[in-house]
């Protein structure tokens, strides 16, 4: 299986702050790479597909990017609505599988 | 619009059959895929099977000798099944239509596995 190693775990930002996370995939993925954005009690809402498109009503300050075997969720300036749990997904080949999540949360 | 429903019990006891339900509406089934996904409680997301627009099926590994995917397109509604519970797998159920991968969302069901 394709195992997501997703960083960091938590995540303490201000408001404003550029902010990154990043998961590595452990084999080739292509561009087969999802972002998730779950708040407590919610399902989750696909941000990025494709590891670097926006998925419909994101807000423009999200953006996904890829180095390699290294993708990344970069939020340009946060916001307190951006205050989640976000999970990366691998979609190359079966099983899927996500990375382990970070929390992200007011410093 | 997309909507996908799960519904199933909110309790079984151990070593029992876990059923649920996604009935699912706005999309065809044999269209697009169906994806399972749970949750444990405070924990992080778990794939854990899917069906394809044309019928194939995949499983989580570690899961694949319980489980059992399959549709009734008459009725738009995707079942999983899964056996031998454990308390381990107490957790909230998602199911999501899939393309490459999950992109709407159900709500969730909540299933607790306790005697």
């Amino acid at each position: 299986d394709i195992q997501m190693t997703q960083a960091p775990s938590s995540l303490p930002a201000s408001l404003g702050d550029r902010v990154t996370i990043t998961c590595r995939a452990s084999q080739d993925i292509g561009n087969y790479l999802r972002w998730f954005q779950q708040k407590p009690g919610k399902s989750p809402r696909l941000m990025i597909y494709g590891a670097t498109n926006l998925a419909a009503g994101v807000p423009s300050r999200f953006s996904g990017s890829r180095s390699g075997s290294d993708y990344s969720l970069t939020i340009s300036s946060l916001e307190s609505e951006d205050m989640a749990d976000y999970y990366c997904l691998q979609s190359k080949e079966s099983p899927l599988t996500f990375g382990s999540g970070t929390k992200l949360e007011i410093k | 619009q997309v909507q996908l429903k799960e519904s199933g019990p909110g309790l079984v006891q151990p070593s029992r059959t876990l059923s649920l339900t996604c009935t699912v509406s706005g999309f065809s089934l044999t269209s697009y895929g169906v994806s399972w996904v749970r949750q444990p409680p405070g924990k992080g997301l778990e794939w854990i099977a899917a069906i394809w627009s044309g019928g194939s099926t995949d499983y989580n590994s570690a899961l694949k000798s319980r489980l059992s995917i399959s549709r009734d397109t008459s009725k738009s509604q995707v079942l999983l099944k899964m056996n031998s519970l454990q308390t381990e797998d107490t957790a909230m159920y998602f199911c999501a239509r899939s393309t490459r991968g999950p992109d709407y969302w159900g709500q969730g069901v909540m299933v607790t596995v306790s005697s």
